[in-house]
């Protein structure tokens, strides 16, 4: 069965902490993706890459960063949490030329 | 600026009804189309899709429409079932440009389907 796994359900942050979200898929999937879920604007795309050590900037970048060291894990950074950054973070990969992603089950990110 | 979007954020159907969800983009450019359902504390999970060379796509209970001159398409449910509610979501996604793997999601429809 695919998984994609998320490190953290829930999580607690104080504002201008570094934080990392860590994803990892067991597919052996090339495309990876980071969306925010906030009500009334749906999911948003943060970052996606295709392939190791490759990004690529989605529709609202500013304030995170990525990294994908190795294929099968995708990681979100704040580098400096902010109070608007408060959202459910869904990874998600998929196969390249194949829209249907495969999503984690999220992790709902506080920040105080 | 929103390029697909779902007006209704919730919908309410009895059970053993139609329940239809409606979805309308901007983007002219798009060609690919896929509804994906969210329960709480789960990730989305694919439900069906369809080509801009199709106007109907259909998979046991659910069967999704696109009229493209409208720039709509509409996902329906025939019969709803209690499982069904969920919050649904459709995406688009441009199979022409480079990168044809990302996809831009609407704002989500909620459906609770009552006895």
């Amino acid at each position: 069965d695919v998984k994609v796994t998320q490190s953290s359900r829930y999580l607690v942050k104080r504002t201008g902490e570094k934080v990392f979200l860590e994803c990892v898929q067991d597919m052996d999937h090339e495309n990876m993706f980071w969306y925010r879920q906030d009500p009334g604007l749906g999911l948003r795309l943060i970052y996606f890459s295709y392939d190791v050590k490759m990004k690529e900037k989605g529709d609202i970048p500013e304030g995170y960063s990525v990294s994908r060291e190795k294929k099968e894990r995708f990681s979100l950074i704040l580098e400096s949490a902010s109070t608007n950054q408060t959202s459910m973070y869904l990874c998600a990969s998929s196969l390249p030329g194949r829209e249907k992603l495969f999503f984690g089950s999220g992790t709902q990110l506080s920040v105080l | 600026d929103q390029q697909v979007k779902q007006n209704s954020p919730s919908l309410s159907v009895q059970e053993g009804r139609i329940s239809i969800l409606n979805c309308d983009y901007t983007n002219s450019m798009f060609d690919y189309f896929l509804w994906y359902k969210k329960y709480p504390a789960e990730g989305p999970t694919f439900l069906i899709s369809i080509s801009s060379i199709k106007d109907k796509n259909e998979d046991g209970r659910f069967t999704v429409f696109l009229n493209k001159s409208a720039k709509h398409l509409s996902l329906h449910i025939v019969p709803s079932q209690p499982g069904d509610s969920a919050v649904y979501f459709c995406a688009a996604s441009d199979r022409r440009s480079y990168n044809t793997d990302k996809l831009i999601f609407g704002t989500g429809t909620r459906l609770q389907v009552f006895p």
